[in-house]
């Protein structure tokens, strides 16, 4: 089955810094890669996703590159805010369409 | 527009007993997939239905099952209950029997004593 590694497990960046986190996957039949964001407490919520006939899709501060010879995709997040501190979670689908997550990255925003 | 709803928000169970747990999903949306989420960890895949029918199962045992109704919202059931079953279980709705594009609920945090 799919196997997804998601690094750092923390990020610490100030305020209108650029945040990366970056995924690797196993499965080579992975065509869908969501990125949820978790605030404390509350439901995962999906924020950007990419399929695998797409290098690189953006939307206003975030964006999602996904390397299919690598296996390896990444969100970036611009000009960071203090409202983008939150646990960060990469997926990938498998040739079964299973969803598998990463252990998650926890973004910490400092004012 | 109603998102995807679960009930109960919490729940506390003894060892052994049963529990079942509800969602209803977005709508617009026929399918319901059920996680897992340990403390700390990412959603683990439970089963996904379509159609009233279980189409996707991740690794977890039989004590896990479910139901999806005519209307497409859905139940999961954990018979046995085990301490290592306390958790936060999310169900997520999409559309077509496909998980593209899908939606969570706030989750059910499951204690078992």
């Amino acid at each position: 089955g799919e196997n997804v590694e998601q690094h750092p497990s923390t990020l610490s960046v100030q305020e209108g810094d650029s945040a990366v986190i970056k995924c690797t996957y196993s499965d080579s039949a992975s065509n869908y890669f969501p990125w949820y964001k978790q605030e404390l407490g509350k439901r995962p919520q999906l924020i950007i996703d990419i399929r695998s006939n797409v290098g690189e899709k953006k939307d206003q501060r975030i964006a999602v590159t996904l390397n299919k010879t690598a296996k390896h995709f990444s969100l970036h997040i611009t000009e960071t805010q203090p409202e983008d501190s939150a646990v960060y979670f990469c997926a990938g689908t498998g040739g079964s369409y299973i969803p598998t997550f990463g252990r998650g990255t926890s973004l910490i925003v400092h004012p | 527009d109603a998102g995807v709803t679960q009930s109960p928000t919490h729940l506390i169970k003894t060892r052994g007993q049963q529990v079942t747990l509800r969602c209803s999903p977005k709508s617009g949306h026929d399918t319901v997939s059920w996680y897992q989420q340990a403390l700390g960890q990412g959603p683990q895949f439970i089963f996904q239905y379509y159609e009233e029918e279980e189409r996707q199962r991740g690794n977890f045992p039989d004590r896990f099952s479910g139901h999806q109704f005519p209307n497409y919202s859905s139940e999961l059931n954990v018979n046995a209950l085990l301490l290592g079953d306390s958790a936060l279980y999310l169900c997520a709705s999409s559309k077509g029997g496909w998980v593209t594009e899908a939606f969570f609920g706030q989750g059910t945090r499951l204690t078992v004593v």
